[in-house]
């Protein structure tokens, strides 16, 4: 089956602490994403890629890194200059081939605790 | 400023009986609009999108939306409600920021009750 796919599914982060969220995707996408889901907020964009070993920071990448070196993986390293990482984070992709940002493909989530 | 809004936290609807979820926009140019669906802990699913032509849009599961350009609008409908339809349901636009961009609403619940 085509998809995406996030690992782990829930995460616990020490203060201090970084932590790096998985996602693959082996629908043959170009662009990736990641977004964080906070109650009542919708989603915020953290990074996006467009192709491999590019990617441009979105609206709250402060805290967050990321890396594009396979167009199948994007993951996400939550650093302990995230000062409120608790959240629901969201990768998805969408086919080069249209315009950037037309239809995307979600994930099934990360959601990370801080103790 | 760029931005999508969705004016109702929750809908609440029996079942059986059709449903809206409103959504309003403000873009530059001509906009991308979507629908998507969330179930509880799980990613977005996508419904339906507007590019142009038909100002009516059938997507998946029965829903369908309504383009209206002069009330900057995009509603998402379906006929008869299911229980199974209760979600949280987001509004989203492409958007040309200095770069584009997609912005979505913040989301609406969605409750169907039997």
């Amino acid at each position: 089956d085509g998809g995406i796919t996030q690992s782990p599914k829930y995460l616990f982060r020490k203060e201090g602490q970084n932590v790096t969220l998985s996602c693959e995707q082996n629908l043959n996408h170009d662009a990736m994403y990641w977004y964080r889901q906070d109650p009542g907020q919708g989603l915020r964009l953290i990074y996006y890629s467009q192709i491999v070993n590019d990617f441009q920071k979105g609206d709250i990448a402060e805290g967050y890194s990321v890396s594009r070196e396979k167009k199948e993986s994007f993951p996400l390293t939550v650093t302990s200059a995230q000062k409120n990482p608790t959240a629901f984070y969201l990768c998805a992709s969408s086919t080069g081939g249209g315009p950037l940002w037309d239809t995307q493909y979600f994930g099934p989530g990360t959601r990370l605790t801080v103790l | 400023a760029q931005s999508v809004a969705q004016p109702e936290d929750q809908v609440n609807v029996a079942e059986g009986n059709p449903l809206t979820v409103k959504c309003t926009y403000s873009v530059s140019g001509n906009p991308y609009l979507f629908w998507y669906v969330q179930y509880p802990n799980r990613g977005l699913q996508f419904l339906l999108k507007y590019i142009t032509g038909d100002n009516l849009v059938k997507g998946s599961y029965g829903f369908e939306a309504e383009f209206n350009k002069s009330q900057t609008s995009f509603h998402l409908k379906k006929p008869s409600a299911l229980v199974s339809d209760s979600a949280l349901y987001f509004c989203a636009v492409r958007a040309n920021t200095g770069g584009f961009k997609t912005i979505f609403g913040a989301g609406t619940r969605l409750f169907v009750k039997a």
